[in-house]
């Protein structure tokens, strides 16, 4: 049972690329989220899911896509990178009552 | 102002102390309460999961939430080397928007 998986765990990237984040999860969980963790700053929502076909944004989405055609996958799209979005990229993946399941992480530099 | 505050350390204790770690909030809607613990480089996992106001042990670990004074607090007991990590706060009014506090390093020595 994995959990919550994210590809890649690096990646670099040059300013203006674009790129997913990928994330699975096997536990049938309805809510995903994606967040971001910067130093000194916890970790701060960028878009979440409530459900397949459901998304909303979060405390700092601007610059990020999402979309959730399946249960199990929450991709998040960067449209044109920026070095601001350099930074540790998780998913998690919660049902009520649980408390969320994190992903391992994707270390992202922007250069 | 933040809406999570947490004590932001960094604390040294020795093997055997009692850890307490605390955050205070400003959002009166929030009702649940979580602690997570993260290792360097891993992904934050969750400790423990409270509901509204109250304590709730388990194991070596205590959580407290009092909802009239917006405080939430984690007591460690009989601290363990394997213990030392950063420890998160995180809440929420609707159970899947969490705002987290920006963590407390741990360090248990030896």
């Amino acid at each position: 049972n994995a959990g919550v998986t994210q590809t890649p765990k690096f990646q670099v990237l040059k300013t203006g690329q674009s790129m997913t984040l990928q994330c699975a999860q096997d536990m049938n969980h309805e809510y995903m989220s994606w967040y971001r963790q910067d130093p000194g700053m916890g970790l701060r929502l960028i878009h979440y899911s409530v459900g397949a076909g459901i998304t909303d944004q979060g405390e700092v989405p601007n610059g990020y896509n999402v979309s959730r055609s399946t249960t199990e996958d929450f991709p998040l799209r960067l449209l044109s990178a920026a070095p601001s979005q350099t930074s540790v990229y998780f998913c998690a993946a919660t049902g009520e009552g649980y408390g969320y399941t994190f992903g391992s992480g994707t270390r992202l530099t922007v250069v | 102002q933040k809406e999570v505050e947490q004590d932001p350390g960094p604390l040294s204790v020795p093997e055997g102390a009692i850890v307490s770690l605390n955050c205070t909030y400003s959002n009166s809607a929030f009702q649940y309460f979580m602690w997570y613990r993260q290792y360097s480089r891993k992904g934050p996992e969750l400790l423990m999961y409270t509901y509204s106001s109250g304590n709730k042990e388990d194991g070596r670990f205590t959580a407290q939430v009092d909802k009239s004074s917006k405080y939430i607090s984690l007591f460690i007991r009989d601290s363990q080397p394997s213990d030392s990590a950063t420890y998160l706060c995180a809440m929420s009014a609707d159970d899947y928007k969490l705002s987290f506090g920006a963590g407390t390093t741990v360090t248990v020595r030896a």
